[in-house]
């Protein structure tokens, strides 16, 4: 079956740059996600990407997708204490199927 | 900005009963969909529904699970008979019917259900 994995945890400072990593196994995957998770709060979608796209970007956001490589990841730039958070990408199959298969969830700690 | 909200935040309750949980999804559309997750784990698919039926389930979502929208604005979740297993935040999402595959799920805040 899909699956879909992360690392765990990202510390940066305040002001750098983030890049969160994600790998996927289902090559039928069309859409991609990322949402975001703050303590005691549902999952809020942050943005998305086509498999035929190789990147999207959306103010602080980057997505970057190598499709080769099954690999996706989530640049945030300028990453404020507000961006501490679980972020989960998660991936949707071919057409037929709605299901998101998510990550484990990266947990992110920003330093003042 | 339109949002799913669930209700209740917090249900707990003995082995054995039967509980229902809520959503309102946005109301212009038209999947819904229940995940879980266990504390520690990750976020797991139970349930989509479309056009008032089942549209796709996981392997966990069994007999003792049964979904309904019994009016023009609620979709609920029911666990027959909860195990201490169901013990986990539950998760409520919606989206609407797009060409190509695009499937933003929009989720609620989830209820967090403990069985003692």
């Amino acid at each position: 079956g899909e699956d879909v994995e992360q690392s765990l945890f990202l510390s940066v400072r305040e002001g750098d740059s983030s890049v969160i990593n994600c790998t996927y196994t289902d090559s039928s995957s069309t859409y991609l996600y990322w949402y975001k998770q703050e303590p005691g709060a549902g999952l809020q979608l942050l943005t998305y990407i086509f498999s035929n796209m190789d990147m999207k970007q959306d103010q602080r956001l980057t997505v970057l997708l190598n499709k080769k490589d099954k690999h996706l990841s989530l640049r945030i730039a300028d990453t404020q204490t507000g961006d501490s958070a679980i972020y989960f990408c998660a991936e949707s199959p071919d057409t037929g199927r709605r299901a998101l298969t998510f990550g484990s969830g990266t947990r992110l700690q920003v330093q003042p | 900005e339109p949002e799913v909200t669930q209700t209740p935040s917090h249900q707990v309750t003995q082995m054995g009963q039967e509980v229902i949980l809520r959503c309102v999804p946005i109301s212009n559309h038209l999947y819904f969909y229940w995940y879980r997750q266990i504390l520690g784990q990750k976020v797991e698919f139970l349930v989509s529904f479309y056009n008032n039926e089942i549209s796709e389930k996981s392997e966990i979502f069994d007999d003792q699970f049964s979904v309904e929208r019994p009016d023009g604005s609620n979709f609920t979740l029911k666990i027959r008979s909860t195990k201490l297993e169901d013990s986990a935040m539950y998760f409520c999402a919606s989206s609407e019917v797009r060409l190509a595959g695009r499937n933003e799920q929009f989720f609620g805040p989830g209820t967090r259900l403990t069985v003692l």
